[in-house]
């Protein structure tokens, strides 16, 4: 079975502190891509970062980065100087790159940014 | 915002009758994929279509049906409405051949009553 776990429903962090999000996956294959994507109120989900399961490098973008550790199919995300539009729920996902290149998704992180 | 557009925006159906959702892909994108998105869920996938047809499938029942246009646009029909059914359904478009990046639309809430 291909599972996502999100061990926190929830988390609340101040403006500027640096937060880190949890994830951990189950899969047999060896071949994938994992993602996180933000889902603000508006409902669309935006990507916020993709790491390459064959890429040893842990991905960064601006202020997001991650900590993909492919042994312990770990695959956390940390947002430094968090800002109060971080505020959202958080997807962890991964998708197998073979046949239909399906996404499946955590339960989801509901991240607050407070002033 | 991305170029994926979905159509309506909010639905109220009766439980028994049939819905049709629909999903404009972004420019270039020949491949769509569907997503059911519960209350507090994660979304689970549907079922997605490369080039008007269907390529893979998630644990849905045959209730749960699609189509793809040859200017890849795709609807999601869903017959025999069940309370359950009440959800968010997102759509997304990609072109696997030059990325696996998915772009999603704003997603349809579906109420069934």
């Amino acid at each position: 079975a291909q599972t996502v776990t999100q061990s926190q429903p929830e988390m609340s962090v101040q403006e500027a502190e640096t937060v880190t999000l949890s994830c951990t996956y189950d899969t047999s294959e060896s071949n994938y891509y994992l993602f996180w994507y933000k889902q603000p109120p508006s409902r669309q989900m935006i990507l916020v970062i993709r790491q390459e399961a064959y890429k040893q490098q842990n991905a960064t973008e601006n202020r997001f980065s991650v900590n993909f550790q492919k042994a312990a199919k770990s695959f956390s995300l940390k947002i430094s100087d968090s800002q109060l539009g971080d505020t959202a729920m958080y997807f962890c996902a991964f998708m197998i790159i073979q046949g239909a290149q399906k996404l499946v998704f955590g339960q989801g992180t509901r991240l607050t940014i407070n002033p | 915002e991305t170029g994926v557009t979905q159509s309506p925006t909010h639905l109220i159906k009766t439980r028994g009758q049939q819905v049709t959702l629909r999903c404009s892909s972004q420019s270039g994108h020949n491949t769509v994929s569907w997503y059911q998105q519960a209350l507090g869920q994660g979304p689970q996938f549907i079922f997605q279509y490369y080039r008007e047809e269907e390529n893979g499938r998630g644990n849905f029942p045959p209730r749960f049906s699609g189509l793809q246009f040859p200017n890849y646009s795709s609807e999601l029909n869903v017959n025999a409405l069940e309370l359950d059914d009440s959800a968010l359904y997102l759509c997304a478009s990609s072109s696997p051949r030059q990325n696996t990046e998915a772009f999603f639309g704003q997603g349809t809430r579906l109420t069934v009553v």
